[in-house]
């Protein structure tokens, strides 16, 4: 089956920098790769998300790139602030086939 | 929209104990899954519905987990007996599948199970 596996899995910036958090995947036949965000003692949610066709989406400070050939994807926040502290969670999924595997988190704290 | 419905919120249990979680998903979506997260860890999936029929089941502990979803709707998830360790936040999630395929869940709140 899928494993997905996601680093760091801490991560501090300070507010105003950027942060990266990187994912890799096995299963060649991955093609969604969505992240979700959790806040503390609250429901992860979709914040952004990728398909195998495209090699970069962005959504204001947040983006994602793909790398299929090395089965990596990358989710990229710039201009960090103190609301981004949260848990990310990276995922893989096969389109169609709606079994969807999770990394292991990555906590990021935005200081002041 | 209510979105994804689960209860109860919290339980604490003694070992050996039963319990039951909950979960009522958004209304059209045919896809409903159980993943259980342990403190500090991602999600890690215990069963997945679609419709009615478990489709996805491999990691259940099946000696004392169960699960059942009736009429492709409500689904509910049963320990017995329960065990330390299996303190943990379980999630409902549901989706549907669009046009795109694209797997979007929707996470309910959690029920988080404290065994003692």
């Amino acid at each position: 089956g899928e494993n997905v596996e996601q680093h760091p899995s801490t991560l501090s910036v300070q507010e105003g920098d950027s942060a990266v958090i990187k994912c890799t995947y096995s299963d060649s036949a991955s093609n969604y790769f969505p992240w979700y965000k959790q806040e503390l003692g609250k429901r992860p949610q979709l914040i952004i998300d990728i398909r195998s066709n495209v090699g970069e989406k962005k959504d204001q400070r947040i983006a994602v790139t793909l790398n299929k050939t090395a089965k990596h994807f990358s989710l990229h926040i710039t201009e960090t602030q103190p609301e981004d502290s949260a848990v990310y969670f990276c995922a893989a999924s096969i389109r169609g086939y709606q079994k969807v595997t999770f990394g292991i988190g990555t906590k990021l704290q935005v200081i002041p | 929209e209510a979105g994804v419905v689960q209860s109860p919120r919290y339980k604490i249990i003694e070992k050996k104990q039963p319990v039951a979680f909950w979960c009522n998903p958004i209304s059209g979506h045919n896809t409903l899954y159980w993943y259980r997260q342990n403190l500090g860890q991602g999600p890690e999936l215990l069963i997945r519905y679609e419709n009615e029929e478990a489709v996805d089941d491999s990691q259940l502990p099946k000696d004392r987990f169960s699960a059942e979803r009736l009429k492709g709707v409500d689904s509910t998830l049963k320990i017995q007996p329960a065990e330390l360790g299996d303190s943990a936040v379980y999630l409902c999630a549901s989706s549907l599948q669009v046009n795109s395929g694209a797997n979007v869940l929707t996470f309910g709140a959690g029920s988080r199970l404290t065994v003692l």
